[in-house]
């Protein structure tokens, strides 16, 4: 299986703030990169797919880039509802799996 | 605007077999499109994929779970399904449906079920 791991595993911002988050594959998986958010309480959902595709309605803040086997998630400017936990997974092989997430809170 | 809704008994006996179903609105779960899958999450924890089902009945499962899990598909009524037999307390987790797009150029899981806790427990 590809091991997907994710740092920092949690971090605090404040509101405006710019945040990357790091996910690393154990082997090259192209682009087949997804990024998902997920609240308290919630199903996750979609932000970015293939690396750095927007998904419909996901504000312009959030980007996506990196390929092979490092990928980058940048949030341009923290927003209050963007405090949530983060997780990448890889779609380039069965089973698809994801990172241990990255739970961003308020400083 | 496709949904998914998962549902099914929250409290499962060990032993026994856990049966959810996922009902898909907006959408015919026909389509050539896509594929519809299974994703757990332990409390607390992380995600984990189970597998996935074609309108033809094709599927795929994880490893891990694969001698356990039966994932089939009701077109008829739009619905597909799940059941883990021989529970334990380690098959404890919310349970979601989601929908899985594949393309060329990736394959990602879009929209997602609101989730159901399955408890296993006597």
């Amino acid at each position: 299986d590809i091991q997907m791991t994710q740092s920092p595993s949690s971090l605090s911002a404040s509101v405006g703030d710019r945040v990357t988050i790091t996910c690393r594959a154990s082997q090259s998986i192209s682009t087949y990169l997804n990024w998902y958010q997920q609240k308290p309480g919630k199903a996750p959902k979609l932000l970015i797919f293939a690396a750095s595709s927007l998904q419909s309605g996901v504000p312009s803040r959030f980007s996506g880039s990196g390929s092979g086997t490092e990928f980058t998630l940048t949030i341009s400017s923290l927003q209050p509802e963007d405090f949530a936990t983060y997780y990448c997974q890889q779609s380039y092989n069965t089973p698809f799996t994801f990172g241990p997430g990255t739970k961003v809170d308020i400083k | 605007q496709v949904q998914l809704q998962e549902s099914g008994p929250g409290l499962v006996k060990p032993s026994q077999t856990l049966s959810l179903t996922c009902t898909v609105s907006g959408d015919s779960i026909s389509s050539a499109d896509y594929f519809w899958s299974w994703i757990r999450q332990h409390p607390g924890k992380g995600l984990e994929w189970i597998g996935y089902i074609y309108y033809t009945g094709s599927t795929y499962y994880s490893p891990s779970l694969k001698s356990r899990l039966t994932i089939s598909i009701d077109t008829s009524e739009n619905q597909f399904s799940l059941r883990v037999s021989s529970v334990t307390a380690a098959d404890t987790a919310v349970y979601y449906c989601a929908r899985y797009s594949s393309s060329s150029g990736g394959n990602w899981l879009d929209p997602w079920g609101q989730g159901t806790l399955v408890t296993v427990s006597s």
